[in-house]
């Protein structure tokens, strides 16, 4: 079945170093991928998405890359602040309409 | 802009009893649907709720049931709770049309069962 593996925390970094946070997928079709947030204390938020390969998906700073021939998807972000201490799921789904399949989850903190 | 709102926010119950969560979708969303969220995981899919009927279900057992009323708004049950019932749970909402649109989570509620 299809399922997402991500590297495992917490990640802690300082201030402006640069963000790496490995996913990987398994899939039987060709699914879109996402990167969620979780703030604490609040609900998941879209980060970015990429619906086929090849496709960057972008958004505040961060960056990631469907990678179909490595079936990956890393998060990347060229310099951390303080306000990026999150946890952050990598994700598969086919469409709106099916359920998203997450990561495990990968906690972020940044010191300052 | 109401985003999706979800009630409560905690909730402590004991082994046995029977839970009522509720969720209101995002205005001009009629897709709910919903997730759990252990403690230090991902989210696990639940069900999702289409005009008010169930149209997916994740692997969870019969326990755990769903209601969707005419306004979009939806009930999560969960009967006969066990310890490992405790979590997160996660109302998301979207809107039917419109491909790949992202799902709208609400903060949750955080459901303890001793």
């Amino acid at each position: 079945g299809d399922s997402v593996t991500q590297m495992e925390g917490p990640v802690t970094l300082s201030e402006e170093a640069f963000l790496t946070i490995n996913c990987t997928y398994t899939a039987t079709g060709y699914p879109s991928l996402f990167w969620y947030v979780q703030y604490p204390g609040e609900g998941l938020q879209l980060l970015l998405k990429a619906t086929k390969a090849d496709d960057k998906g972008s958004n505040k700073g961060f960056e990631a890359t469907y990678r179909k021939e490595t079936t990956s998807f890393h998060l990347e972000k060229g310099s951390v602040q303080v306000s990026d201490s999150a946890v952050y799921f990598c994700a598969l789904s086919y469409s709106s309409a099916s359920k998203i399949i997450f990561g495990s989850g990968t906690r972020l903190s940044i010191r300052p | 802009d109401a985003g999706v709102t979800q009630s409560p926010t905690h909730l402590i119950k004991t082994r046995g009893q029977q839970v009522t969560l509720r969720c209101s979708p995002k205005s001009g969303h009629d897709t709910v649907s919903w997730y759990q969220q252990a403690l230090g995981q991902g989210p696990q899919f639940i069900f999702q709720y289409y005009e008010e009927e169930e149209r997916q279900r994740g692997n969870f057992p019969d326990r755990f049931s769903g209601h969707q009323f005419p306004n979009y708004s939806s009930e999560l049950n969960v009967n006969a709770l066990l310890l490992g019932d405790s979590a997160l749970y996660l109302c998301a909402s979207s809107p039917e049309t419109g491909e790949n649109s992202p799902l709208h989570f609400g903060n949750g509620t955080r459901l303890t069962v001793t």
